[in-house]
């Protein structure tokens, strides 16, 4: 069955305080790899597509890598304004369907 | 511009009633979802339409109804209302070719009374 799981559940982050966010997937056949902010009352903002393992996609502080098994969502020197919920979600060869991970809620302390 | 959009905001309603959550996309995009988040802010979907024809369907109760008239708008009617049903409901948008990635709208979030 084709599952998603993401830890920590909530990560507290001084800033400037560099961590990464796990998401581990099994799918059959992956498709793609999704990687979504949330911020409160707001709908999930795209933030980064990974097709294969090995590769990596950057947008400012922010970098997504991808094995076969798992994504990392790394946050460099993390501001109050990167707080949010950050989602993973998973496609499998077999259909349309997007499973997500239950997220991390992430707090950065100034 | 707003990509994809979803009315109401909010709907509070009480037990048993039915209501309609309406949702357009002006992206050109030809597949639409609804997506159902709980309390603890888990995304399940719910339905996807692709090119006006339903393609998922999630064990979701029939008292769910997706409605798409065309490919840029998928509404969601929801008959005789339950307390579970309260939760934040998403419509997203996504083009099949190409990256595939999905665009949601603000969300609707519905309360059961």
């Amino acid at each position: 069955e084709d599952q998603v799981t993401q830890s920590p559940e909530a990560l507290r982050l001084q800033e400037g305080e560099s961590s990464s966010l796990n998401c581990s997937y099994t799918v059959s056949g992956l498709r793609g790899l999704f990687w979504y902010r949330q911020d409160p009352g707001k709908g999930p903002e795209f933030l980064f597509t990974l097709y294969s393992a090995g590769e990596e996609k950057e947008k400012e502080r922010l970098k997504a890598t991808l094995t076969k098994k798992e994504s990392f969502l790394h946050i460099t020197a993390p501001n109050p304004e990167d707080s949010a919920t950050y989602l993973c979600a998973v496609q499998g060869w077999t259909g349309n369907q997007f499973y997500f991970g239950t997220g991390t809620s992430l707090t950065v302390i100034p | 511009d707003t990509a994809v959009s979803q009315t109401p905001k909010y709907l509070v309603t009480q037990m048993g009633n039915d209501k309609s959550i309406k949702c357009e996309q002006n992206l050109g995009h030809d597949t639409m979802y609804w997506y159902k988040q709980d309390s603890k802010k888990f995304l399940k979907i719910m339905f996807s339409y692709n090119n006006k024809e339903l393609i998922i369907n999630e064990t979701v109760p029939n008292r769910f109804s997706p409605k798409s008239p065309d490919k840029a708008h998928l509404n969601l009617h929801i008959n005789s209302l339950e307390l579970g049903d309260s939760a934040v409901y998403f419509c997203a948008s996504s083009q099949t070719s190409g990256t595939n990635e999905q665009f949601f709208g603000p969300g609707t979030r519905l309360t059961v009374l």
